[in-house]
């Protein structure tokens, strides 16, 4: 089985600063990594994923992950906020062996963007 | 391209009732998962279905059951409602089971139970 630690319950910042969400997981087999975003009243959206590959990973909206194997982290880090990025963001994995697309998530962080 | 329906939006229900939820996937897509969102819990693996077969179970007591249709639509059906299953159901399709694709997921049904 595996688990996901997610460090912060909530971050404050202010607009314009750079901020990191970590993440930590632990498993006895390979897994894939997720960072999803839910703003109010709605469902989840996928940030970016980490499956194979170069350990960078990045999103459109300039958000990027890095995927530390040694340090089972998938820390979450942008250089600048902006208000809208306000939401809570969630870190999760999925087994790589199976097909199953079973997530486990950590208990989510709030990012708090202050003007 | 529409994406993922569940309905209702909201609903509120009294102890030892039952409810049933709505889940339209994308259309193409044939994997339905369900997951449970608490504040005290968080989000929580419910049950995967594909093929009108369910392919994964979460740790749910068996008054959390589910069933997709032939069209891929899917349903989960919660009886003898207890307070604690006030949550927020999130329901995700993705194209198959294999491989890496991502999951999308519905804005959920909100419940009360009262």
């Amino acid at each position: 089985a595996q688990s996901v630690t997610q460090l912060d319950s909530q971050v404050p910042v202010f607009e314009e600063a750079p901020v990191e969400l970590r993440c930590n997981y632990s498993s006895s087999v390979s897994v894939y990594l997720f960072w999803y975003v839910q703003y109010p009243n709605q469902g989840l959206q996928l940030l970016l994923k980490y499956l194979s590959g170069s350990t960078l990973v990045e999103s459109i909206n300039g958000f990027e992950a890095e995927f530390n194997k040694s340090q089972t982290s998938f820390h979450l880090r942008k250089p600048s906020v902006h208000i809208s990025d306000t939401a809570e963001y969630f870190c999760a994995a999925r087994r790589s062996d199976t097909g199953r697309r079973a997530l486990t998530f950590g208990s989510g962080t709030r990012l708090q963007v202050q003007p | 391209k529409a994406g993922v329906t569940q309905t209702p939006r909201y609903l509120i229900k009294t102890r030892g009732q039952q409810v049933t939820l709505s889940c339209s996937p994308i259309s193409g897509h044939r994997s339905v998962s369900w997951y449970q969102q608490t504040p005290g819990q968080g989000l929580q693996f419910l049950f995967e279905y594909f093929s009108e077969t369910q392919r994964n179970k979460g740790n749910f007591p068996g008054r959390f059951s589910g069933r997709q249709f032939s069209n891929s639509r899917s349903e989960m059906n919660v009886s003898t409602l207890e307070l604690g299953d006030s949550a927020l159901y999130l329901c995700a399709s993705s194209l198959s089971t294999g491989g890496t694709g991502e999951l999308f997921f519905g804005e959920g049904s909100r419940l009360t139970v009262l």
